[in-house]
């Protein structure tokens, strides 16, 4: 398998413009997770899926960000406008089962956003 | 309000010793803790865990001690190797309020690097 995707790697838009970011879960996963990585705050997680219904969005920083799976194998976060304060990695994971905490978080390689 | 902290940002050890990385939590209703590590320009990966029902999980080279009267485990690498070298995450579950899968609450990380 190769892997949770994300695209882009790498972002850089100027303030006030809409983006958007990609990922593909492992095939077989019921779970997918959205993370923002930043100095200050480490790893928060922002939104989660299962089933490709959002179930917890209360890491959701504000209405600017939302978030969409519309099938099994795809899901996006979308931020706009966007603030420079927004730069962070945005990662993507994705976990095959419910309630068995083996059967961990697979995480993605991340998108690197840069607002100016 | 950080429910997981790494209150050290970085370490630095010499090839062949011990590394300890600490991680001190404030929520007791947590049940699973778990270490990932994660290496520049990739997603973390899931390194070791632990239940909240044990004192000590060892893997290799790798052992994770939970302190549960004091909220407090780490992570213990012997012997450390350069290879090594990255940023590791402490995590904590929460149970998620209407069931199924575990909640991940990171720390924001502590950098380790092991020299030749």
């Amino acid at each position: 398998d190769a892997g949770v995707i994300q695209s882009p790697r790498h972002e850089v838009t100027e303030m006030g413009q809409e983006v958007t970011l990609r990922c593909k879960p492992i095939s077989g996963h019921d779970y997918l997770f959205w993370y923002r990585q930043t100095m200050m705050r480490g790893l928060e997680l922002l939104i989660y899926f299962n089933n490709n219904v959002p179930i917890d969005d209360s890491g959701m920083p504000e209405d600017r960000f939302s978030a969409k799976m519309p099938n099994a194998s795809f899901s996006t976060l979308k931020i706009q406008p966007s603030e420079p304060r927004d730069s962070a990695v945005y990662f993507c994971a994705s976990s095959p089962l419910a309630g068995i905490i083996e059967e961990t978080q697979y995480f993605g390689p991340g998108t690197r956003l840069l607002v100016l | 309000d950080q429910q997981v902290k790494q209150n050290s940002p970085s370490l630095s050890v010499q090839e062949g010793r011990i590394s300890i990385l600490n991680c001190d939590y404030t929520n007791s209703m947590f049940d699973y803790f778990l270490w990932y590590k994660k290496y520049p320009a990739e997603g973390p990966t899931f390194l070791i865990s632990i239940s909240s029902i044990k004192d000590k999980n060892e893997d290799g080279r790798f052992t994770v001690f939970l302190n549960k009267s004091a909220k407090h485990l780490s992570l213990h690498i012997v012997p450390s190797q350069p290879g090594d070298s990255a940023v590791y995450f402490c995590a904590a579950s929460v149970k998620f309020s209407q069931g199924g899968s575990e909640k991940l609450v990171f720390g924001k990380g502590t950098k380790l690097t092991v020299n030749p």
